[in-house]
């Protein structure tokens, strides 16, 4: 059974970074890459970016280019997401997503909520 | 960048009602579309993929149709645990969203 269990709620400054940990299990990690989507309050999903958990590859929503970073860990099945330079219009919930391919995202994290407050 | 637009942005339905959701996408996109239900505090969920192919798990009372730029939505009687929020999307985009409630 596919799992993808994420990190807990952040409350964060702006300015400051937060890191956001995706742990897979249930299928080949490998074979799927990951994408991250965050749905600010009242809002609709917003994607933000995909990694290969083969290769690692990247590929970054242009508005977030720079600021957010997707790394993976094969050998903890976990992908991460950490969005710097954090603004008030950060507060969102963020989700994991597998992608199973043309970006069909077919299983998801349960959500982390991230808050930026001063 | 595909702009995608749902209609309507809500609606009131009774359970056992047939109910269609609208996609258009700003260029075509082929048969590229999928659609996800949403409910208050969860994730959202895969129903339909490529236009019309129904995700494992997914009651058949859900349907998708459309290629190019139109898509369409159907669930064909509307049951107590179909009230929420549903998405289109295509490859990295998200339309608004159509909210169906309780009548």
């Amino acid at each position: 059974q596919v799992h993808l269990v994420q990190s807990g709620a952040e409350v964060k400054k702006p300015g400051a970074s937060v890191k956001v940990s995706c742990q897979a299990s249930g299928y080949t990690y490998t074979s799927y890459g990951i994408s991250w989507v965050r749905q600010a309050p009242g809002r609709g999903p917003e994607w933000m970016g995909w990694i290969s958990a083969f290769n690692g590859n990247t590929n970054y929503a242009h508005k977030l280019q720079g600021r957010v970073f997707m790394t993976t860990d094969t050998s903890t099945r976990t992908v991460y997401m950490e969005l710097r330079s954090l603004r008030s219009d950060d507060t969102a919930v963020y989700y994991c997503a597998r992608d199973s391919g043309n970006a069909v995202f077919d299983y998801w994290g349960q959500g982390s909520t991230v808050i930026v407050s001063s | 960048d595909i702009q995608m637009t749902q209609s309507p942005s809500s609606l009131s339905a009774s359970v056992g009602d047939r109910v269609t959701i609208t996609c258009r996408a700003s260029q075509s996109i082929s048969n590229y579309l999928n659609w996800y239900q949403q409910k208050s505090g969860k994730a959202p969920k895969l129903l339909i993929y490529a236009a019309s192919s129904l995700q494992s798990g997914v009651p058949s009372r859900f349907s998708g149709s459309g290629s190019g730029t139109d898509f369409t939505l159907t669930i064909s009687s509307l049951q107590p645990e179909d009230f929420a929020t549903y998405y289109c999307q295509q490859s990295y985009f998200f339309g608004p969203g159509t909210k169906v409630d309780i009548k």
